[in-house]
């Protein structure tokens, strides 16, 4: 079992529609908590951290965090086709390596 | 705003043959992250640095070292490449104890044949 589980799609959603994307993870000392975007062929950029437990919102992304039940989350509002890409959930201690998950294929359909 | 520079972009080697990996952090970032990400993987932590200090080492092999200079760059040499060295090299930065945020480069894609 991976220490950070995500479904790996696809996840199909049509424009302008919400798309959720789930990650689980192992290690209960864990305190820090990112999704990446990854495009194919590049790098990863982040696009949320959160670290208490909670929503957190940034203009059309929302992540939620759930330590107890060692959940995160994170929410795109108004789906546009530019966000068809591979969310990426990482997991991390402090200023330790994070952990990643498989990543999620999101497709966002005209 | 700067971000991680990554030195070279692309680089083909063969079998056996040695290879340097460079990044610069972005200014004022001290901690900097090595990944390795294969083919439809996700990225796997290699080695990281702390004030040019080794903080964290993950499953890299032994053939490859790595440090980090006075300036804050860190270089990755991978001896004796083997054909599953072959992927996308990531290097992150974070300012450290400011913030546990990574930010990565735009990676070096190796290719051994």
């Amino acid at each position: 079992q991976k220490e950070v589980e995500q479904n790996s799609g696809p996840l199909s959603v049509p424009e302008g529609a919400i798309a959720s994307l789930n990650c689980t993870y192992s290690d209960r000392v864990s305190q820090s908590f990112f999704w990446y975007r990854q495009y194919s062929g590049k790098s990863p950029e982040l696009i949320m951290s959160i670290y208490s437990n909670g929503d957190k919102e940034d203009g059309r992304f929302t992540a939620q965090l759930n330590k107890a039940s060692q959940y995160v989350s994170l929410l795109i509002r108004d789906s546009q086709p530019s966000d068809s890409a591979t969310y990426l959930c990482a997991v991390g201690r402090n200023t330790d390596k994070l952990i990643f998950g498989t990543g999620t294929r999101l497709q966002v359909f005209p | 705003a700067a971000g991680v520079i990554q030195s070279p972009r692309h680089l083909i080697k063969e079998k056996r043959e040695t290879a340097t990996l460079k990044c610069y952090p972005i200014p004022r970032h001290d901690t900097v992250y090595w990944y390795q990400q294969g083919p439809g993987q996700d990225p796997q932590f290699l080695i990281s640095f702390y004030e040019k200090m080794q903080s964290d080492k993950g499953s890299i092999p032994d053939r490859f070292s790595a440090q980090q200079f006075s300036d804050y760059h860190s270089e990755l040499n991978m001896s004796s490449l083997e054909l599953g060295d072959s992927a996308l090299y990531f290097c992150a930065s974070s300012p450290g104890r400011e913030s546990y945020e990574q930010y990565f480069g735009p990676g070096t894609r190796l290719t051994v044949t």
